[in-house]
Order: C-alpha cells, then sequence, then structure tokens
C-alpha cells in the first residue's frame, strides 16, 4: 500500500524542544499540504507545497513554524521551541496531478502531545 | 473566519434510516465541494465531491446536494449503517489558488 505516509505516529516534547514530522507523498505526486486539527476543531490550512517550492504558508503560524519538500526525501513539518498549545493532530496530504476527484490523499497523521 | 461552516457538531440516526449533514459556505468563489470521513486515529478519507456545475451528485448510498444560491450543501447517507459512524468533513475548493478548506466536522453516531 504506498499511501500517504507520515511518520512518527506520535511524538512527545517538552516545552521548548523542536518537533519534526515528516511526510512522504503517494508515489507520483508532486504537491503537499499540511493540516492541523486541534481538538474539538476542524482540519485548518497551513501550507501548500511542490517540490522545492513553497505555494501557499497562509496558514502558517508566522513564528517558529517552517515547512519544506526538498527533491529528495519526505516533506518535514518544524516547530522550534515548542509550546503546550502546539499539541494538536498534524495531518499531511498530497494530491495527484490535475483531473481527478479526489483531490486529497491523507496520511494517518501525527499526534504531537507537548508536555 | 470560517468560510466553510457544519453548524452541527454531532448528530445521532437509527440503523436504517437517512443521516443528513449540512454545511453552508461564505466564499463564492469555491467551485468544488467534498465530503470527506474521518475514523479515531486515522487520517481522512474522500467520500465524494461536487461541482459547482451540477446540483447533485450520487455514489451508492451517499449523494451530495448543492444548492449555489444559498451556498449550501448536504450529504445524505441512506440507508444509514454502523459504520458510517465517524466524522465527516465538508470542504471546499477554490480553483484559483488549489486550497482546500475545511469545516469544523459533524460526528454521525448510528444508533442500532
Amino acid at each position: 500500500n504506498a499511501g500517504v505516509m507520515q511518520n512518527p505516529r506520535h511524538l512527545v516534547r517538552r516545552r521548548g524542544q523542536e518537533a519534526r514530522l515528516r511526510c512522504s507523498p503517494m508515489k507520483g505526486h508532486s504537491h503537499v499540504y499540511w493540516y492541523r486539527q486541534l481538538p474539538e476543531e476542524g482540519l485548518k490550512f497551513m501550507v501548500y507545497l511542490q517540490k522545492e517550492n513553497i505555494i501557499d504558508e497562509s496558514g502558517m503560524p508566522k513564528e517558529r513554524f517552517s515547512a519544506e519538500f526538498p527533491k529528495e526525501g519526505p516533506s518535514i513539518l518544524r516547530i522550534q521551541q515548542v509550546v503546550r498549545g502546539d499539541s494538536a493532530a498534524y495531518f499531511c496530504a498530497s494530491s495527484p496531478p490535475a483531473g481527478t476527484n479526489e483531490k486529497l490523499f491523507f496520511g494517518s497523521g501525527t499526534q504531537l502531545s507537548v508536555l | 473566519d470560517q468560510q466553510v461552516k457544519q453548524n452541527s457538531p454531532s448528530l445521532s440516526v437509527q440503523e436504517g434510516r437517512i443521516s443528513i449533514l449540512n454545511c453552508d459556505y461564505t466564499n463564492s468563489m469555491f467551485d468544488y465541494f467534498l465530503w470527506y470521513k474521518k475514523y479515531p486515529a486515522e487520517g481522512p478519507t474522500f467520500l465524494i465531491s461536487i461541482s459547482s456545475i451540477k446540483d447533485k451528485n450520487e455514489d451508492g448510498r451517499f449523494t451530495v446536494f448543492l444548492n449555489k444560491s444559498a451556498k449550501h450543501l448536504s450529504l445524505h447517507i441512506v440507508p444509514s449503517q454502523p459504520g458510517d459512524s465517524a466524522v465527516y468533513f465538508c470542504a471546499a475548493e477554490n480553483n484559483r489558488d488549489d486550497k482546500i478548506i475545511f469545516g469544523k466536522g459533524t460526528r454521525l453516531h448510528i444508533l442500532p
């Protein structure tokens, strides 16, 4: 099953540490999206990337958060100096080339817990 | 500012009856709408979609209706089954920027 792979599934960090979340898109998909789901909230758009290019980062907090999607390797969502409010489920999705109905294929998410 | 709104956080429906999940949107530039289903500890999975040029799309037990003038869409599931118990997210896309915006979700409970 070559679906969207996210790791780790669960990540525990202490306040002030860094969190790195990884996402490998489905084979043949060149676009990656990151979404965050806070408790009792919906999926909130964070960033949309193509290989080596950030297309839209309008949903990213201005500080401490960054994302990349290098030419080789997975997409990385990096959160520096984590705070308790960063605790959430982070979902990555990849999208196929234009022309399909499904638009987004999601990974199983990374549950980040900040102690 | 929420562009996609699901005003019912939860809904309980008897097995075998019809489940109707509602969604409203504010951005008239949205031209494609999707429903995703999510089980606990899993990522959302695509269910059904509809283009703004249509007012209805049907796939088995699932039908999505779109009322553009009211900026409203709904998902009908009939007959409802126990495996339909999940969180359902309404989503909308503006083709100009390829960004898909999600609502907060509605938790559907199918009662035996």
